[in-house]
């Protein structure tokens, strides 16, 4: 079965744009959170959505948004870019809560 | 808090070692889990723990819940060179605010000289 996708691998963006970043679950899963990943931070966690619904938000601005739709595919979007919003963002899905959580190969945002 | 505290940072090690790292936390989690991470990938599941006290075994790893919910080790037994890479140890806190969030360790390097 397939695994967590996400798209685009790599994306480089100019300071002040907006992205867009996609994951599709592993079937049936109806899980999906968000990381970001920084060599001086390590693995912070972003949100969570299940079915539909954001369930948890971690400590980041309001320029961070996601949602999550009715197949459970989910999209995180990142307004006003910073140099410092340059990251591996990592995307994971689970079944249920409080079970193994299976991630994507990432996102590379590079942010000129 | 919710940290996570990873050791050791880093390891080189002879193969067919046998490895050891650890996670502690002065907070209780509900369910912990591991990852190896290679360059440029996602982290891959490795083991996962749902109850204080559980042992688990994933051909030659093996992890455990520690029994006050606030830590965990895993070990590899004979290491090789494919087992280069990061480990992550993560946790689901305990509590109503936390669903469906993973708090991550800092991280283990291992290196592992043939």
């Amino acid at each position: 079965k397939a695994g967590v996708t996400q798209t685009p691998r790599y994306l480089i963006k100019t300071r002040g744009q907006q992205v867009t970043l996609s994951c599709s679950p592993i079937s049936g899963h109806r899980s999906v959170s968000w990381y970001q990943q920084t060599p001086g931070q390590g693995l912070q966690f972003l949100f969570e959505y299940f079915s539909e619904t954001q369930r948890n938000k971690g400590n980041f601005p309001g320029r961070f948004s996601g949602r999550q739709f009715s197949n459970s595919r989910s999209e995180m979007n990142v307004s006003t870019l910073e140099l410092g919003d340059s990251a591996l963002y990592l995307c994971a899905s689970s079944r249920e809560t409080n079970t193994e959580a299976f991630f994507g190969q990432g996102t590379r945002l590079t942010v000129v | 808090g919710q940290q996570l505290n990873q050791s050791p940072q880093s390891m080189f090690i002879q193969e067919g070692e046998d490895v050891s790292m650890n996670c502690t936390s002065s907070s209780i989690f509900n369910t912990w889990l591991w990852y190896k991470q290679d360059p440029g990938e996602g982290p891959v599941l490795l083991i996962a723990l749902y109850k204080a006290g559980e042992l688990t075994s994933n051909g030659r790893l093996t992890a455990q819940f520690g029994i006050t919910r606030k830590d965990s080790f895993l070990n590899i037994s004979a290491s090789i060179p494919s087992d280069v890479g990061i480990y992550f140890c993560a946790g689901e806190p305990n509590g109503s605010g936390n669903t469906g969030k993973l708090i991550f360790g800092q991280g283990t390097t291992l290196q592992v000289k043939p």
